[in-house]
């Protein structure tokens, strides 16, 4: 069993929808919770970095985390064309230096 | 602007020649990362380093060499006994996170160097 499961998508939606990207994890020691960003053939943008459970708001990005069971997410509400990427999950433990990633879900939205 | 400079953005390389990756930061971050990213793959760790003059290899060290000479840069040379070089490489940092201190773990990358092997 991988560490961190991400559905690969692509996941197709109309703009102005909400979008929800999910991933699971099985070590229960992660505390850092963090959301990329990638461009074709760019580097991944960190969006949004959480600490141990619950929600963080920034604009029309929403980052969930649910510790008991094990599952982050992110909400794109209000999704453009621009919003169009693929969308990396990755945690990481205390004291620590590895950060481990999803294999990341590509988003496609339609105008 | 603070940020991570990678270069070159796109190298080509013939088989049997070694080829150096640079990376340079001014975020003042202690450890620094080499990920290679592969199509369908997650990000894999080449090589990591928490402090300057240390470094630490990562899951997928081999036929590739790093130094830290600067706290500022974190080179990565893909050698010729690296069997399968073509793929896009990100450096990356973060500031230091130790356990309990309150500092963060976030990871910031640069834009990424694809290497193409001819």
């Amino acid at each position: 069993q991988k560490e961190v499961e991400q559905d690969p998508g692509p996941l197709s939606v109309p703009e102005g929808a909400i979008v929800s990207l999910n991933c699971t994890y099985s070590n229960s020691a992660f505390q850092y919770f963090m959301w990329y960003r990638q461009y074709s053939r760019k580097g991944p943008e960190l969006l949004m970095y959480t600490y141990s459970s619950g929600n963080k708001e920034d604009g029309r990005f929403t980052a969930q985390v649910d510790k008991s069971s094990k599952y982050i997410s992110l909400f794109i509400r209000d999704s453009q064309p621009s919003d169009s990427a693929t969308y990396l999950c990755a945690m990481s433990g205390p004291g620590t230096y590895k950060y481990i990633f999803g294999t990341g879900t590509r988003l496609k939205v339609l105008a | 602007d603070g940020g991570i400079t990678q270069s070159p953005k796109y190298l080509f390389r013939k088989e049997g020649q070694n080829v150096t990756l640079s990376c340079e930061q001014n975020l003042n971050h202690d450890a620094m990362y080499w990920y290679r990213q592969d199509p369908g793959q997650g990000l894999r760790l080449i090589y990591y380093s928490q402090i300057v003059n240390d470094f630490q290899k990562g899951d997928i060290a081999e036929g590739y060499s790093v130094s830290r000479e600067k706290k500022e840069s974190f080179p990565l040379t893909v050698t010729s006994a690296q069997k399968n070089p073509t793929a896009f490489y990100l450096c990356a940092s973060s500031i230091y996170q130790s356990a309990g201190a309150g500092k963060t773990g976030e990871l910031f990358f640069g834009e990424g160097s694809r290497l193409t092997v001819l």
